[in-house]
């Protein structure tokens, strides 16, 4: 594994439910990213924190709030999910932001009941 | 439609044999990459090639780029048990983020 952390490995909530997802990285890298991954789908991007500060936001539904409180910790809030959000949800870091080699953590498998 | 995309989407083959997977993209690139994803865990890095470089060597993996053809493959040589994965490109097209593909399964028979 990278040297990125996340917690829970795996989660299932009802859909009236709230819950949060943690990502750490240990790499000193300044930009972490979110990922959404579902089956047969293309990973799809889903917050870019730089610095701390939010530089990309995929026109992801307000049910899902991103959070930065330093550049080695981000957050996803999860709120009043659908079961089409069930899938694995992916945290990765790169010492800079752009299309540079990312490092991504083991991933949270979230099941929305 | 995404940037890269792999063929083939699932490869077979016998231990000790290579492999090739290919990726094809639309729009201009800074670098591309590859990634291997085992089941259900996280993406990990395996080479970056940049726009200007054609060819790029790690261990038993060799990447090709050829970016007037915009296309990229991935060749596993002396295939193990341990390689059998998904394969990842990811381009950047020419913007600040990586476009993933939909990934080769390949799956390395004993």
């Amino acid at each position: 594994e990278t040297g990125v952390t996340q917690t829970p490995r795996h989660l299932v909530m009802g859909m009236t439910n709230k819950k949060s997802l943690k990502c750490e990285q240990h790499l000193g890298h300044n930009a972490m990213y979110w990922y959404k991954q579902s089956a047969k789908k293309p990973l799809e991007l889903m917050f870019v924190y730089n610095f701390k500060e939010q530089t990309e936001n995929n026109s992801v539904p307000s049910r899902f709030s991103p959070e930065c409180p330093n550049s080695s910790h981000l957050f996803l809030h999860l709120h009043t999910l659908q079961p089409e959000d069930s899938a694995l949800y992916l945290c990765a870091s790169s010492q800079g932001w752009g299309p540079e080699t990312q490092y991504f953590g083991p991933g949270t498998r979230l099941l929305v009941l | 439609s995404q940037q890269g995309e792999e063929d083939p989407q699932a490869l077979s083959i016998q231990e000790g044999e290579n492999a090739t997977m290919n990726c094809s993209y639309k729009t201009s690139i800074n670098n591309l990459q590859w990634y291997r994803q085992n089941s259900g865990r996280g993406l990990v890095h395996l080479i970056l090639i940049r726009s200007n470089e054609r060819e790029k060597h790690s261990g038993r993996l060799r990447v090709t780029l050829d970016t007037s053809k915009k296309s990229s493959s991935l060749l596993i040589t002396a295939s193990r048990a341990a390689d059998t994965a998904s394969y990842f490109c990811a381009t950047d097209g020419g913007a600040q983020k990586l476009v993933f593909g939909q990934g080769t399964r390949l799956t390395i028979n004993p």
